[in-house]
């Protein structure tokens, strides 16, 4: 069974702009959670969708959102980035739903400059 | 302040040293404590943990929760250099979901 990808796996933009991450989790999830990964913070939580609805969310500003499609793929979007939205995004799949049992993808290595 | 704190922030050991990790906790409404094993980039699943006293096994790894003292301990015995990794400790809150993560403890196992 292929495991969770993430697109891009390296992305640089500057401050102001906006990104869109994505993520296709391991067939039949239908969970999908997203988390910034930083030195400085550790791993932190924003969100999780389930069956297209955000059913969790961590202590992210508004500039974090994201999306779920019937295919259970989600994407994560950010605006207005900032210098500390540098980081590592990764996003967990999971059959039962957050927090039970969930699988990560290699991530996505973002650069804000 | 709800937080989770691990140690020891690292460790280096020989192979088939024993090791204990510990994770301890304060979150408000406690749900379940989770351990992941991230080496590169993503990290692992490996034990979920609701129960008080009910030690989880896998193989070389088990974990065991005291919910009264709050904490959690990952025991990993006859260490494998393959065990070189960062391990994570996270907690579950009921109260929003909220979802807590420690600063995990780097392990490093040498030939």
């Amino acid at each position: 069974k292929a495991g969770v990808t993430q697109t891009p796996r390296y992305l640089i933009k500057t401050r102001g702009q906006q990104v869109t991450l994505s993520c296709s989790p391991i067939s039949g999830h239908r969970s999908v959670s997203w988390y910034q990964q930083t030195p400085g913070q550790g791993l932190q939580f924003l969100f999780e969708y389930f069956s297209e609805t955000q059913r969790n969310k961590g202590n992210f500003p508004g500039r974090f959102s994201g999306r779920q499609f019937s295919n259970s793929r989600s994407e994560m979007n950010v605006s207005t980035l900032e210098l500390g939205d540098s980081a590592l995004y990764l996003c967990a799949s999971s059959l039962e739903g957050f927090p039970y049992e969930q699988y990560f993808g290699p991530g996505t290595r973002l650069t804000v400059t | 302040e709800d937080k989770v704190v691990q140690s020891p922030l690292s460790l280096v050991v020989h192979e088939g040293d024993t090791v204990t990790l510990n994770c301890s906790y304060e979150v408000t409404n406690f749900r379940s404590l989770l351990w992941y094993k991230q080496e590169k980039k993503a990290p692992t699943f490996l034990f979920m943990l609701t129960s008080s006293g009910i030690e989880k096994k896998s193989g070389r790894l088990s974990s065991i929760l005291d919910k009264k003292e709050l904490f959690s301990i990952l025991n990993i015995t006859a260490t494998q250099t393959g065990d070189s990794a960062i391990y994570l400790c996270a907690v579950i809150s009921n109260t929003g979901n909220q979802f807590y993560f420690g600063t995990g403890t780097s392990l490093t196992v040498i030939p």
